[in-house]
């Protein structure tokens, strides 16, 4: 069964450095999602991506965060320059039809961040 | 404005008995609603979605879920719990005006199973 892959599994960077984390989504799916949670909060949204650009962006979501889908297969998300703050678990998914909330969304397992 | 509350932070079962973990959302338009569960250093597993069809929704490893629009409501159910149930689970709320299709977390609920 296809599934979404993050890499890498943990990160561990130094507070000012930029960090970019990796994910595949399932092949066939259009819309793209970043999460992340911190520790002991809830799951919160940070954008998602059609058609090779942002269709929405929440409020953490600010000048330090971009996504990428550089070639057809990874969708990545950089951080230009990692806060203490952004420590967390970041969780992309990947959604297969447009048009509709009812499509499922698949999650990666996820990358651990923190920042020293 | 979408939002979702689970009312109960920590739920603690015995092995084979009932599940109920509670959920109450908030959707301005037409929800689709869905239960994912995370066990300890996992990622987020689907368990089952509610999309207007049957409001009675049977999701995976026994689990179900009704939805109720006159409470606004979409609690998560299981008949007997298994040890191997232990794990968070979040209730999620994806709204069809919502042109992203974000999904909205409630703050989760840890399922503990004593033996």
């Amino acid at each position: 069964e296809p599934e979404v892959t993050q890499t890498p599994s943990h990160q561990v960077t130094q507070m000012g450095q930029e960090v970019i984390l990796r994910c595949v989504p399932i092949s066939n799916h259009l819309y793209f999602y970043w999460y992340r949670q911190i520790l002991g909060q809830k799951v919160e949204f940070l954008v998602s991506f059609y058609n090779n650009e942002i269709s929405e962006k929440s409020e953490i979501f600010d000048d330090q965060f971009s996504v990428e889908r550089p070639d057809g297969s990874n969708f990545t998300l950089k951080i230009r320059s990692t806060k203490l703050e952004d420590s967390a678990m970041y969780f992309c998914a990947s959604k297969r039809l447009t048009g509709t909330s009812k499509e499922t969304q698949y999650f990666g397992p996820g990358t651990r961040l923190l920042v020293l | 404005a979408q939002s979702v509350t689970q009312l109960d932070s920590h739920v603690s079962v015995s092995e084979g008995t009932p599940v109920l973990l509670r959920c109450n959302y908030s959707s301005s338009y037409s929800p689709s609603l869905f239960w994912y569960v995370q066990h300890p250093n996992k990622g987020l597993q689907l368990l089952l979605k509610y999309t207007s069809a049957a409001t009675l929704v049977k999701g995976i490893n026994g689990f179900e879920a009704e939805f109720k629009k006159s409470e606004t409501s979409f609690h998560l159910t299981k008949p007997s719990a298994h040890m191997s149930d232990a794990a968070e689970y979040f209730c999620v709320v994806s709204d069809q005006v919502d042109s992203s299709y974000k999904l909205i977390f409630g703050s989760g609920t840890r399922l503990l199973v004593r033996p």
